[in-house]
This record gives C-alpha cells, sequence and structure tokens, in this order.
C-alpha cells in the first residue's frame, strides 16, 4: 500500500470555483503533513502546512484528520494561476512521503 | 532567499554512459534528500543524508547509482552505466533537521534524457 494515496484528477473547474482536494495516508505515526504545488516541469514548492487544528491562508484552507488519516485542501474562487498539480506531504522521522499528485486545470 | 542549487538543469546521455548531478543545498541545512520523479507521478525518494552520512538510501539502485556528500555540504548523485528507464527528473531537497514541522526545500531539478 502506498505511503500517500491521492486522486490523481485531473478536477477541470471554471475561474470562480470551489474545489476540494483529499488525501489519505496509511501510516499512523506521521508526524507532520504539507501540500506543495508543483508546475509543469518545475520543482515542487511548498503551498501550506496542515494542522489538526485546521489552518487558511487567503483562499486556501488545509485541514487535517488525524484519527482517519486524512488530509484535504480547499481552493476558494479559483483563478486560472492555480492550474497546477497538488502534492500530498506526510513527514515521519525527518523522510517526506509524496502522493502522486492531483492535477488542476481551472478554465476561463 | 536561500534556494537550493542544482546542476545541470538538462541532460541528454546515451544510454550506457556515465552522467553526474550536483546539488547544494541552503546552508546549514543538516539533511539533503535526492528524489526522483516519474512523470504523472510524485518524487520517490532515492537517498537521504544527515550531514555527510548517509541515512536511508534503500531504494537507490545500487548497482548503478552512487551518491555522496563528503564535507556535509553539497553533494553528487552519479548514474553509470546510464539506461533508457532512467529518463525522469532529478531533483535535490534540503531541510533543517528542526524536528517535524521542518519543510522540504527543492532545487530546480535537473531534467535527465537517456537515448
Amino acid at each position: 500500500r502506498k505511503e500517500v494515496e491521492q486522486d490523481p484528477g485531473p478536477f477541470n473547474v471554471p475561474e470562480g470555483a470551489t474545489v476540494a482536494f483529499n488525501c489519505t495516508y496509511s501510516n499512523s505515526a506521521s508526524q507532520s503533513f504539507f501540500w506543495y504545488r508543483q508546475d509543469c516541469r518545475k520543482e515542487p514548492k511548498l503551498l501550506m502546512s496542515v494542522y489538526s487544528s485546521g489552518n487558511e491562508d487567503g483562499r486556501f484552507t488545509a485541514q487535517l484528520n488525524r484519527a482517519s488519516q486524512y488530509i484535504s485542501l480547499l481552493i476558494r474562487d479559483s483563478k486560472l494561476s492555480d492550474s497546477a498539480t497538488y502534492l500530498c506531504v506526510v513527514n515521519r522521522f525527518n523522510k517526506f512521503y509524496f502522493g502522486s499528485g492531483t492535477k488542476l486545470n481551472v478554465k476561463p | 532567499e536561500a534556494e537550493v542549487a542544482q546542476s545541470p538543469r538538462y541532460k541528454i546521455t546515451e544510454k550506457s554512459q556515465a552522467v553526474a548531478f550536483w546539488c547544494d543545498p541552503i546552508s546549514g541545512h543538516a539533511t539533503l534528500y535526492w528524489y526522483r520523479q516519474i512523470l504523472g507521478q510524485g518524487p520517490e525518494l532515492l537517498v537521504q543524508f544527515q550531514d555527510e552520512s548517509v541515512v536511508d538510501d534503500s531504494q537507490l539502485p545500487k548497482d548503478r547509482f552512487s551518491a555522496e556528500r563528503l564535507k556535509g555540504v553539497d553533494s553528487t548523485l552519479k548514474i553509470q552505466p546510464a539506461e533508457l528507464g532512467d529518463s525522469a527528473m532529478y531533483l535535490c531537497a534540503s531541510s533543517l533537521d528542526s524536528g517535524e514541522a521542518a519543510e522540504a526545500f527543492f532545487g530546480q531539478g535537473t531534467r535527465l534524457t537517456v537515448v
């Protein structure tokens, strides 16, 4: 079983839409959680860390449910520039485990 | 802003040739990672260093891949001989060894094409 599982998409949404991505992780000892964004043929870049209390950064909201081993990312008011692949990442004992990514296409 | 430096950005090599990639992590970052990312997949760890020591190389194909970080700063990843299936993006990342909240910072990657 993969450490981190994500729906690969693609999610095709119109500008202004709200879209949600989900991710599950298999090891309950995982310690910290992140969403990274990766543009085509570029390196992954940190979008936001994810905390049990939930956290928000502008149009982006991330949630963590440790009991269900589930992480989510909500994007409100989607912009064309949000088109990218979103990678769910967990850290356990200083090792980072990546999902395969969820592709988002925001259309005009 | 501090960055992870990688070179070259692109490399085309013939199969059976040797190829090497270089990475200079963010200053002060004790942990250095080499990942391989195949198109459409997430990055997969090849090797992890803590200072100059290898922490995890369980997924490194040691018959053809080698990695070193001699002085605990920059690092080199080598493939010899290259095979067609090695075509991928090779990403270097570094992180502070400051506990569970530390994020990984990535370099721009080396895109390898083996022909």
